[in-house]
């Protein structure tokens, strides 16, 4: 079936880097755009941008541009989102989540990668 | 940046009809998008383009979307529906996504 999974539980120092994956099956992965989107625990869903994955490009939320990099790998239908200079406040859920076209709705989304930023 | 609005809490008694508010500047003319996030997984998205429902999602949830508020209504409340409810829209001046503050539904 149509499925996004995303790698394992991080926890990285505070200054760090994280790469988290996203790989796709069942579908064609370059027909849809990936988004990515974190929750901080108890918090809300906060959008931090997207890559299609067909051509590379990208969109980021301003929030973080500059610190967030997302690539894919079409030969294995995977997608990366890497965080830069982590701090505390990055400790999150980080999901992937796919779009056929903007503005439709997040159809699938992966199980979510837990990220956990301490000294 | 454009802003959604959502009550932090909504509460009903089983068999009720549960209204979730997402408020937003002139939203009516955006699609809104509504996940339900139940605790430990990830969303599902239970209403697309203001109104209209996945296969498997129940005929009791329901959407619209006039002036400057969405709303997702959710007839006859079971116990299975108490998750946190999210909406969404594209912001095209800003070409971002925009999440509401998500709503707790409570079944008491």
């Amino acid at each position: 079936q149509e499925q996004l999974v995303q790698s394992g539980a991080e926890v990285k120092k505070p200054g760090a880097s994280v790469k988290v994956s996203c790989k796709a099956s069942g579908y064609t992965f370059t027909d849809y755009y990936v988004h990515w989107v974190r929750q901080a625990p108890g918090q809300g869903l906060e959008w931090m941008g997207w890559i299609y994955p067909n051509s590379g490009g990208t969109t980021y939320a301003q929030k973080f541009q500059g610190w967030v990099t997302l690539t894919r790998d079409t030969s294995i239908s995977t997608a990366y989102m890497e965080l830069s200079r982590l701090k505390s406040n990055d400790t999150a859920v980080y999901y992937c989540a796919r779009v056929k076209m903007t503005p439709d709705s997040f159809d699938i989304w992966g199980q979510g990668t837990v990220v956990t930023v301490s000294p | 940046s454009y802003v959604l609005t959502q009550p932090p809490s909504v509460s009903v008694a089983p068999g009720e009809t549960a209204r979730i508010t997402c408020g937003g500047d002139n939203v009516g003319w955006k699609s809104v998008h509504w996940y339900q996030q139940k605790p430990g997984q990830a969303p599902v998205v239970v209403m697309y383009y203001d109104s209209d429902r996945p296969s498997g999602i129940p005929e009791r949830f329901s959407g619209s979307n006039f002036g400057n508020a969405a709303t997702l209504t959710i007839g006859r409340v079971a116990a299975g529906d108490e998750a946190d409810y999210y909406c969404q829209v594209w912001d095209t001046t800003s070409d971002h996504w925009v999440f509401g503050g998500g709503t707790k539904l409570t079944v008491l």
